[in-house]
């Protein structure tokens, strides 16, 4: 079956870049998607990327995927505070089911 | 307007109590959905309703009951929940079931 694998945590010093990375297993995923969640939050769509395209940058974010090692990795430059957030990336299989990895705890120290 | 509503925001119930939860939208979307967040853990698919039609159930309990009045508008019926049932739900929709979905802010429930 499907599985989305993040690394867990990420310090960042405020004003750095961060880079948080995953890994997929469904070959035919057509999206890949990044969502951000804030405590007692909703979650936030924050990019998406199609699976033909190898980058997309969205102002301080940029998504880089590199299909043939099912890998996607979101970066947010100078990073800020409020950036301090749980990041999820997702697959969406061939049913259209989001397909969610474990998570990204991103913390910005100042 | 362009967000997913969730009501309430807080709800606690006992097992025994029968409660709704409420999910709208008004970009037009034709496709919804109920997710269920458990503590430190993603979202995991409950319902994919698709032009008003249950097409995804994702072999849910049966004291969840979903329902999708019209294409804006749905609800999670519960009835004799367990604690083991408290968590974070949240709806969301996409314009048909291969677009972006769109979180609301989550309905989060206690079972005592």
């Amino acid at each position: 079956g499907e599985d989305v694998e993040q690394s867990l945590f990420l310090s960042v010093r405020e004003g750095d870049s961060s880079v948080i990375n995953c890994t997929y297993t469904d070959s035919s995923s057509t999206y890949l998607y990044w969502y951000k969640q804030e405590p007692g939050a909703g979650l936030q769509l924050l990019t998406y990327i199609f699976s033909n395209m190898d980058m997309k940058q969205d102002q301080r974010l940029t998504v880089l995927l590199n299909k043939k090692d099912k890998h996607l990795s979101l970066r947010i430059a100078d990073t800020q505070t409020g950036d301090s957030a749980i990041y999820f990336c997702a697959e969406q299989d061939s049913s259209y089911k989001l397909i969610f990895g474990s998570g990204t705890r991103l913390l910005v120290r100042p | 307007d362009t967000e997913v509503t969730q009501t309430p925001k807080h709800l606690v119930m006992g097992m025994t109590n029968k409660k709704s939860l409420k999910c709208e939208q008004h970009m037009g979307h034709r496709a919804m959905y109920w997710y269920k967040q458990k503590a430190k853990k993603p979202p995991e698919l409950m319902f994919v309703y698709s032009y008003e039609k249950l097409s995804i159930n994702e072999s849910v309990p049966s004291r969840f009951s979903p329902e999708c009045p019209n294409s804006s508008l749905l609800n999670l019926h519960l009835h004799a929940l367990q604690p083991e049932d408290s968590a974070l739900y949240l709806c969301a929709s996409s314009q048909e079931g291969h677009n972006e979905q769109f979180f609301g802010p989550g309905t989060r429930l206690t079972v005592l």
